[in-house]
């Protein structure tokens, strides 16, 4: 696609269910990475993938976060049992590049809001 | 771990004024990039250093990074109402960090008209 795709752009859901956030990036881009943003701070990295593999979830904060890319294109972002600490902004980003280096473009990103 | 600095938090301008965001790493970056995010906007790429003592310039962005390659800063001359954002720098550190690109946790820019 032209750019990065982010669904939904908003999400509010109740303290303990399950949500799954989706990134389409940019067609030709082997890396994607997600990070988590709160309001007012900079972007905190969860994870990234090269094509399928997943080389880094390091920066997930628990066992309920989960992300996949099984074919090399789409990713989806999973929080299992939602909580009120997880309200944040997602963002996703691709990259031509191999890691360490190139230009990460971002898409508009997943508001979520556990009430 | 790795950890990126950015100072000020907070910088208010007026137009014409200029200004200056310093980033500082706890580690020695392979490469620095800088972005741009607007008020209700996604970063975008500004440009990316790599050489120790490196400046590169953008119309009125200079861009610098440090000779330990620890730290850089972004400067902008006479600044204008498009100028108005968050500015963050974010580093890739390839021995401690891998692949992660951290972010510092931004400048952000008022520039009063």
């Amino acid at each position: 696609g032209a750019g990065v795709s982010q669904s939904p752009r908003y999400k509010v859901t109740k303290r303990g269910q399950d949500v799954t956030l989706r990134c389409d990036p940019i067609s030709s881009h082997a890396t994607l990475y997600w990070y988590q943003q709160a309001l007012g701070q900079g972007p905190e990295f969860l994870t990234y993938f090269n094509y399928e593999a997943q080389p880094d979830k390091s920066g997930l904060p628990s066992d309920r976060f989960s992300a996949e890319r099984p074919e090399g294109s789409i990713s989806t972002l999973t929080i299992q049992r939602t909580e009120q600490r997880d309200s944040a902004m997602y963002r996703c980003a691709s990259s031509l590049a191999t890691p360490n280096t190139g230009e990460l473009f971002f898409g508009e990103g997943s508001r979520l809001t556990v009430l | 771990g790795q950890q990126v600095m950015q100072i000020p938090q907070y910088q208010h301008v007026q137009e014409g004024e200029d200004f200056t965001t310093y980033c500082n790493s706890s580690t020695t970056l392979s490469n620095i990039q800088w972005y741009k995010q607007r008020p209700g906007g996604h970063p975008v790429f500004l440009i990316q250093l790599v050489k120790s003592g490196e400046v590169k310039k953008q119309k009125r962005l200079t861009f610098q990074f440090g000779e330990a390659k620890k730290n850089s800063s972004l400067h902008i001359t006479a600044t204008q109402t498009t100028d108005v954002g968050t500015y963050f720098c974010a580093g890739w550190d390839r021995e401690t960090s891998g692949s992660r690109l951290t972010f510092g946790e931004g400048t952000q820019l008022t520039v009063n008209p």
